[in-house]
Protein backbone atom coordinates (compact mmCIF):
# COMPACT_ATOMS: atom_id res chain seq x y z
CA UNK A 1 0.00 0.00 0.00
CA UNK A 2 1.17 3.12 -1.24
CA UNK A 3 1.66 5.72 2.16
CA UNK A 4 3.05 9.10 2.01
CA UNK A 5 3.24 10.92 5.94
CA UNK A 6 4.50 14.60 5.95
CA UNK A 7 5.71 15.92 9.18
CA UNK A 8 7.47 19.51 10.11
CA UNK A 9 4.36 21.92 10.30
CA UNK A 10 4.55 23.95 13.10
CA UNK A 11 3.33 28.01 14.19
CA UNK A 12 6.11 30.50 12.92
CA UNK A 13 6.29 34.15 13.10
CA UNK A 14 5.73 36.14 9.73
CA UNK A 15 9.27 36.23 7.64
CA UNK A 16 10.01 33.19 9.63
CA UNK A 17 11.44 29.66 7.87
CA UNK A 18 10.16 25.97 7.85
CA UNK A 19 11.03 22.66 6.18
CA UNK A 20 8.51 20.36 6.17
CA UNK A 21 9.06 16.64 5.11
CA UNK A 22 7.33 14.02 3.31
CA UNK A 23 8.11 9.93 3.93
CA UNK A 24 7.29 7.52 1.42
CA UNK A 25 6.26 4.22 1.29
CA UNK A 26 5.16 1.31 -0.38
CA UNK A 27 6.16 2.70 -4.03
CA UNK A 28 9.33 3.12 -5.94
CA UNK A 29 10.29 6.35 -4.39
CA UNK A 30 12.90 7.30 -7.05
CA UNK A 31 10.71 6.52 -10.02
CA UNK A 32 7.91 9.32 -8.77
CA UNK A 33 7.68 13.13 -10.01
CA UNK A 34 5.89 14.25 -6.61
CA UNK A 35 4.06 17.59 -5.55
CA UNK A 36 3.43 19.79 -2.82
CA UNK A 37 -0.63 20.77 -2.37
CA UNK A 38 -1.62 23.19 0.19
CA UNK A 39 -5.34 24.31 1.53
CA UNK A 40 -5.84 26.95 3.53
CA UNK A 41 -8.42 26.83 5.97
CA UNK A 42 -11.97 26.65 4.95
CA UNK A 43 -10.89 27.09 1.16
CA UNK A 44 -9.56 25.20 -1.88
CA UNK A 45 -6.45 23.39 -2.72
CA UNK A 46 -3.71 25.10 -4.08
CA UNK A 47 -0.86 23.61 -6.14
CA UNK A 48 2.46 24.78 -4.56
CA UNK A 49 5.05 22.69 -6.93
CA UNK A 50 6.81 19.91 -8.09
CA UNK A 51 9.78 17.84 -8.74
CA UNK A 52 10.65 15.39 -11.06
CA UNK A 53 12.45 12.16 -10.92
CA UNK A 54 15.85 12.45 -11.31
CA UNK A 55 16.26 10.68 -14.03
CA UNK A 56 14.28 13.73 -15.81
CA UNK A 57 16.54 16.03 -14.23
CA UNK A 58 14.99 16.95 -10.83
CA UNK A 59 13.42 20.00 -12.32
CA UNK A 60 11.42 21.81 -9.96
CA UNK A 61 8.26 23.83 -10.80
CA UNK A 62 6.58 26.15 -8.72
CA UNK A 63 3.73 28.05 -8.25
CA UNK A 64 3.81 32.39 -8.74
CA UNK A 65 2.42 33.15 -4.98
CA UNK A 66 5.66 31.01 -3.52
CA UNK A 67 8.59 31.40 -6.41
CA UNK A 68 11.71 32.73 -4.77
CA UNK A 69 10.39 31.88 -1.39
CA UNK A 70 10.22 28.03 -1.56
CA UNK A 71 11.90 25.29 -2.56
CA UNK A 72 11.50 21.42 -2.97
CA UNK A 73 14.11 18.62 -2.77
CA UNK A 74 13.99 15.32 -2.77
CA UNK A 75 16.23 12.21 -0.59
CA UNK A 76 15.62 9.22 -2.78
CA UNK A 77 18.14 7.13 -1.15
CA UNK A 78 15.61 7.60 2.28
CA UNK A 79 12.25 7.88 0.15
CA UNK A 80 11.78 11.47 1.42
CA UNK A 81 10.36 14.85 -0.52
CA UNK A 82 11.11 18.56 1.35
CA UNK A 83 9.35 21.57 1.11
CA UNK A 84 11.60 24.59 2.40
CA UNK A 85 9.71 27.88 3.11
CA UNK A 86 11.45 31.18 3.76
CA UNK A 87 9.74 34.32 4.20
CA UNK A 88 6.63 33.48 5.57
CA UNK A 89 3.43 35.44 5.08
CA UNK A 90 0.10 34.93 6.86
CA UNK A 91 -1.33 33.63 3.99
CA UNK A 92 0.90 31.23 3.43
CA UNK A 93 -1.47 29.53 6.44
CA UNK A 94 -2.54 25.98 5.36
CA UNK A 95 -2.28 22.39 5.43
CA UNK A 96 0.25 21.27 3.20
CA UNK A 97 0.06 17.44 1.42
CA UNK A 98 2.34 16.27 -0.74
CA UNK A 99 1.53 13.99 -3.56
CA UNK A 100 2.17 12.19 -7.03
CA UNK A 101 -1.43 12.63 -7.78
CA UNK A 102 -2.39 9.08 -7.22
CA UNK A 103 -1.97 9.27 -3.31
CA UNK A 104 -2.34 11.39 -0.82
CA UNK A 105 -0.71 11.98 2.73
CA UNK A 106 -2.82 13.50 5.56
CA UNK A 107 -0.75 16.43 5.31
CA UNK A 108 0.93 19.04 8.16
CA UNK A 109 -0.18 22.11 9.52
CA UNK A 110 1.61 25.68 9.03
CA UNK A 111 0.20 28.44 10.87
CA UNK A 112 2.28 31.83 10.20
CA UNK A 113 1.03 34.28 12.91
CA UNK A 114 2.47 37.56 14.03
CA UNK B 1 -6.44 30.99 -19.67
CA UNK B 2 -5.48 28.58 -16.96
CA UNK B 3 -8.53 28.25 -14.77
CA UNK B 4 -10.75 26.09 -13.96
CA UNK B 5 -14.45 26.45 -13.03
CA UNK B 6 -16.84 24.84 -10.94
CA UNK B 7 -19.86 25.01 -9.20
CA UNK B 8 -19.74 26.08 -5.79
CA UNK B 9 -22.35 23.70 -4.60
CA UNK B 10 -24.83 21.33 -5.63
CA UNK B 11 -27.47 19.25 -3.18
CA UNK B 12 -29.00 16.13 -4.68
CA UNK B 13 -31.59 13.36 -2.61
CA UNK B 14 -29.63 9.75 -2.24
CA UNK B 15 -30.40 7.81 -5.30
CA UNK B 16 -30.44 10.73 -7.31
CA UNK B 17 -27.76 11.13 -9.81
CA UNK B 18 -25.35 14.18 -9.44
CA UNK B 19 -23.35 15.80 -12.66
CA UNK B 20 -20.41 18.56 -11.41
CA UNK B 21 -18.78 19.99 -14.16
CA UNK B 22 -15.35 21.25 -14.70
CA UNK B 23 -14.97 24.16 -17.42
CA UNK B 24 -11.83 25.46 -19.51
CA UNK B 25 -9.52 25.95 -21.75
CA UNK B 26 -6.61 23.90 -20.86
CA UNK B 27 -9.26 20.49 -20.85
CA UNK B 28 -9.31 20.45 -24.42
CA UNK B 29 -5.46 19.74 -24.21
CA UNK B 30 -4.59 18.28 -21.19
CA UNK B 31 -6.18 15.41 -18.97
CA UNK B 32 -8.52 16.22 -15.99
CA UNK B 33 -8.61 14.46 -12.59
CA UNK B 34 -10.93 14.49 -10.22
CA UNK B 35 -10.77 14.35 -6.01
CA UNK B 36 -13.37 13.71 -3.37
CA UNK B 37 -12.37 15.26 0.00
CA UNK B 38 -14.59 14.25 3.07
CA UNK B 39 -14.78 17.10 5.92
CA UNK B 40 -11.24 16.66 7.90
CA UNK B 41 -10.07 14.24 5.47
CA UNK B 42 -7.19 14.50 2.60
CA UNK B 43 -8.24 14.39 -0.96
CA UNK B 44 -8.69 10.77 -2.54
CA UNK B 45 -8.70 10.79 -6.44
CA UNK B 46 -11.69 9.43 -7.87
CA UNK B 47 -10.82 9.85 -11.37
CA UNK B 48 -8.18 10.08 -13.56
CA UNK B 49 -7.24 11.25 -17.30
CA UNK B 50 -10.40 12.17 -18.08
CA UNK B 51 -12.33 8.81 -17.36
CA UNK B 52 -10.45 6.09 -15.69
CA UNK B 53 -11.33 4.75 -12.47
CA UNK B 54 -9.08 4.04 -9.48
CA UNK B 55 -10.44 0.30 -8.39
CA UNK B 56 -11.10 0.86 -4.70
CA UNK B 57 -13.29 3.44 -6.45
CA UNK B 58 -17.42 2.21 -6.27
CA UNK B 59 -18.48 1.95 -10.07
CA UNK B 60 -21.18 4.83 -9.13
CA UNK B 61 -18.44 7.71 -9.94
CA UNK B 62 -17.84 8.26 -13.56
CA UNK B 63 -15.76 10.52 -15.71
CA UNK B 64 -16.75 12.24 -19.33
CA UNK B 65 -15.40 15.21 -21.32
CA UNK B 66 -16.49 17.39 -23.88
CA UNK B 67 -14.34 20.31 -25.45
CA UNK B 68 -13.56 22.07 -22.76
CA UNK B 69 -15.44 20.71 -20.27
CA UNK B 70 -15.42 17.25 -18.14
CA UNK B 71 -17.95 15.60 -16.28
CA UNK B 72 -17.96 13.84 -12.69
CA UNK B 73 -21.20 11.86 -12.69
CA UNK B 74 -22.37 10.19 -9.43
CA UNK B 75 -24.56 7.59 -10.12
CA UNK B 76 -27.15 6.86 -6.95
CA UNK B 77 -25.81 9.10 -5.37
CA UNK B 78 -25.03 7.34 -1.37
CA UNK B 79 -24.74 9.64 2.15
CA UNK B 80 -21.26 8.89 2.21
CA UNK B 81 -21.07 10.19 -1.13
CA UNK B 82 -21.26 13.96 0.85
CA UNK B 83 -18.19 15.78 0.14
CA UNK B 84 -16.10 18.47 -1.47
CA UNK B 85 -15.09 17.47 -5.29
CA UNK B 86 -12.46 19.29 -7.12
CA UNK B 87 -10.96 19.14 -10.70
CA UNK B 88 -7.28 19.07 -11.50
CA UNK B 89 -5.35 19.17 -14.74
CA UNK B 90 -2.10 20.90 -16.03
CA UNK B 91 -1.31 24.33 -17.77
CA UNK B 92 -1.02 24.36 -21.38
CA UNK B 93 2.53 23.22 -21.61
CA UNK B 94 1.59 20.18 -18.94
CA UNK B 95 3.59 21.45 -16.45
CA UNK B 96 2.30 23.27 -14.04
CA UNK B 97 -1.12 22.01 -12.03
CA UNK B 98 -4.56 23.62 -11.79
CA UNK B 99 -7.48 22.92 -9.65
CA UNK B 100 -10.89 24.01 -9.85
CA UNK B 101 -12.47 25.65 -7.19
CA UNK B 102 -14.10 22.62 -5.84
CA UNK B 103 -17.79 22.09 -5.45
CA UNK B 104 -19.82 20.91 -2.30
CA UNK B 105 -22.15 18.15 -2.52
CA UNK B 106 -24.58 17.67 -0.08
CA UNK B 107 -26.74 14.90 0.00
CA UNK B 108 -30.21 15.82 1.49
Amino acid sequence: EVQFVESGGALVNIGGSLTLSCEGSGLTFMNASMSWVRQAPGKGLEWVGRITKKIEGGRTDYATPVKGRFTISRDDAKNRLFLHMTDLKAGDTAMYYCTQGMHWGQGTLVTVSS
Amino acid sequence: SSELTQPPSMSVSPGQTARITCSGDLLSRQYAFWYQQKVGQAPKLVIFVDTERPPDIPERFSGSTSGTTVTLTISGVQPEDEADYYCHSGDAGGTLWVFGGGTKLTVL
